[in-house]
């Protein structure tokens, strides 16, 4: 019943590698998000998918890239990684009818880059 | 540009006392604002939320928050700290925009400590 998972939990690479994180939301929601928390806990937002279109893309190096094959599912491909990747990635979603709406988080992927 | 500050990184109560945790905005419109509870290696849980619908809003666990325009406020308090509290609190804000574009921008969290 999980209403908002991510594969894998944790991620251990190699710089310079490709790896990809996967979301899923169950609970009928039109937006999806990424955001980046690092080792000092600080959550920044990198994207957001409304319907399958990019809205949101802060300012994140072009390696990232997300995509979104249907509403319920958003994944994160990292092209060449690099030590300062390395951080807690959530994903959540929202529902955009309304203003104000919540939004709510996966569990998280620790991804490590040595 | 929105933005939310958190007073205390870290604030520690005796288990039974109160629990506050302060947070104060800065919004060019009428603020969205959230409170997250973060347990150790999960994610970001949904405390409560203000929409305008009322200043004093009641979350889960016993928390609730009072938005507090003049002083650009929306503080978290709990009457009664229970062990289980123990965790990192975020304060958030949106401008509420739809179609995607509703961002929420991080406070930069505060560790609950409760003591026996």
């Amino acid at each position: 019943d999980t209403a908002v998972s991510q594969t894998p939990k944790y991620l251990v690479t190699q710089m310079g590698n490709d790896k990809s994180i996967k979301c899923e939301q169950n609970l009928g929601h039109d937006t999806m998000y990424w955001y980046k928390q690092d080792s000092k806990k600080f959550l920044k937002i990198m994207f957001s998918y409304n319907n399958k279109e990019l809205i949101i893309n802060e300012t994140v190096p072009n390696r990232f890239s997300p995509k979104s094959p249907d509403k319920a599912h958003l994944n994160l491909h990292i092209n060449s990684l690099e030590l300062g990747d390395s951080a807690v990635y959530f994903c959540a979603s929202s529902q955009e009818a309304a203003a104000g709406p919540a939004q709510y988080f996966g569990p998280g992927t620790r991804l490590t880059v040595l | 540009a929105q933005s939310v500050t958190q007073l205390g990184s870290h604030v520690s109560v005796s288990e039974g006392a109160l629990v506050l945790l302060r947070c104060n905005y800065s919004s060019s419109v009428p603020p969205y604002l959230f409170w997250y509870v973060q347990y150790p290696n999960q994610g970001l849980q949904l405390l409560l939320k203000y929409t305008s619908a009322a200043t004093l809003v009641k979350g889960i666990n016993g928390f609730e928050a009072e938005f507090k325009k003049s002083e650009t406020s929306f503080h978290l308090t709990k009457p009664s700290a229970h062990m289980s509290d123990a965790a990192e609190y975020f304060c958030a804000v949106s401008d509420g925009l739809t179609g995607g574009g509703n961002k929420l921008t991080f406070g930069t969290g505060t560790q609950l400590k409760v003591e026996l």
